[in-house]
């Protein structure tokens, strides 16, 4: 157990719909990031947040959003949901925000899966 | 294309034979990481490396991180059933300010008894 939390499991939602996938990250970890896998891209980095506001961006689509809260949890939004955004997310967090010298240690949570219908 | 590469891609041993994975780039890395993912969970950090040409041991898995700090390799000796997985090297280049962390496209590793 990685101490990082991820609800749902599961989500089977239609194409056109919105989601919200919620993580909290390990305690004391300030660092939030989100990734997609699927099974012909590996896993992509979409975003991270640092103490409640974002410190990178990666392959994140525009319909899609993060933001992380004052209680250091985040949410990923998913909006008008495409066939092609089924996969499994993850959320892992860090003790560090990043920056040279630093390990950036990840640890991930379960992940959610994802079906569009 | 990947920033580091991994090869084999997939690999398929017998229980108590040996096995070596590859992460390779042309960029310098401040760290390395090692991670393996078993089916439908997320990914769990083995090992951190930091210096070049340091060597670290986890029970029958060795890492390596190269001396320019390029490249590293996971060897398992003797493996076994529960060594099956997806196994990622993921790394923090030089240049990166932020420190983000790159990840390769993975080894499948499978062990059959």
């Amino acid at each position: 157990d990685s101490g990082v939390t991820q609800t749902p499991k599961h989500l089977i939602t239609a194409t056109g719909q919105r989601v919200t996938l919620r993580c909290s990250p390990r305690s004391g970890d300030l660092s939030v990031y989100w990734y997609q896998q699927s099974l012909d891209q590996g896993l992509q980095f979409l975003i991270q947040y640092y103490n409640g506001e974002e410190r990178a961006k990666g392959n994140i689509l525009e319909r899609f959003s993060a933001q992380q809260f004052p209680d250091l949890h985040s949410e990923l939004n998913l909006s008008s949901l495409e066939l092609g955004d089924s996969a499994l997310y993850f959320c892992a967090s860090s003790a560090e925000g990043g920056g040279t010298g630093g390990y950036n240690e990840q640890f991930f949570g379960p992940g959610t899966r994802l079906t569009v219908l | 294309t990947q920033l580091l590469e991994q090869s084999p891609q997939f690999l398929s041993i017998q229980e108590g034979e040996n096995l070596t994975v590859y992460c390779n780039s042309s960029s310098v890395f401040s760290s390395l990481q090692w991670y393996r993912q078993e089916p439908g969970e997320g990914p769990v950090l083995l090992v951190t490396v930091v210096t070049g040409g340091e060597v670290k041991k986890l029970k029958r898995l060795t890492f390596q991180f190269g001396d320019a700090r390029k490249d590293s390799s996971l060897h398992i000796t003797a493996a076994q059933p529960g060594d099956t997985g997806l196994y990622l090297c993921a790394g923090v280049e030089t240049t990166d300010s932020w420190g983000k962390l790159q990840f390769g496209a993975g080894t499948q590793v499978v062990v059959t008894p």
